[in-house]
């Protein structure tokens, strides 16, 4: 069965302590990687998409990378603004599907 | 995602009653994916549309819930008899081709009382 797991659950930061969420996955074929931002009350918006190991993507002070088995983002010299859920989803092939982690919740304190 | 629409924003329900979450896409996109988040949960995929298709609908609830996506507005996804287990924050999201998963609307928050 196709597993995606986000670690830590929650993770408190002080505003420019640098750190990184994991989200480790288990699926066949993977398709595609993603990563969203989900702020309460609001729909998930749209970070990266990873296809291959080894691939890396930045925005800002974010940084995704990829392996084969998990996929990390890093976040550098944060801001209280970056705090939000941090979701990760995988897309296998021959599906149309997010699976979806149950997210990190980073607080940045000023 | 501010162009993904989504309507209402929130929605209370008494058990027993219908309930209709609306989806508008972003102009161009043809493809709409519903979703639905329970408190604590992760995101939950539920079914897969095209215009006047049903692509994948295997994460649907096989009673009391269905979906549409007509060739002229919305696409719709509507739970009869609610339930208090219904409870949940419903999402669409919308795209055509490879980066289909890119854009989400806000969501229906549906309290069932």
């Amino acid at each position: 069965e196709d597993q995606v797991t986000q670690s830590p659950e929650a993770l408190r930061l002080q505003e420019g302590e640098s750190s990184s969420l994991n989200c480790s996955y288990t699926v066949s074929g993977l398709r595609g990687l993603f990563w969203y931002r989900q702020d309460p009350g609001k729909g998930p918006e749209f970070l990266f998409t990873l296809y291959s190991a080894g691939e890396e993507k930045e925005k800002e002070r974010l940084k995704a990378t990829l392996t084969k088995k998990e996929s990390f983002l890093h976040i550098t010299a944060p801001k209280p603004e970056d705090s939000a859920t941090y979701l990760c989803a995988v897309l296998k092939g021959g599906s149309e599907k997010l699976v979806f982690g149950k997210g990190t919740k980073l607080t940045v304190n000023p | 995602n501010a162009g993904v629409m989504q309507n209402p924003r929130h929605l209370v329900r008494r058990r027993g009653q219908e309930a209709r979450l609306r989806c508008s896409p972003m102009k161009g996109h043809s493809h709409v994916y519903w979703y639905r988040q329970l408190p604590e949960e992760g995101l939950k995929f539920m079914v897969y549309l095209q215009k006047e298709n049903i692509i994948d609908e295997s994460g649907m609830p096989k009673e009391r819930f269905s979906a549409e996506f007509p060739k002229e507005g919305p696409s719709i996804l509507r739970i009869q008899q609610v339930v208090r287990g219904d409870s949940a924050a419903y999402f669409c999201a919308t795209g055509v081709g490879s980066r289909t998963e890119a854009f989400f609307g806000q969501g229906t928050r549906l309290t069932v009382v």
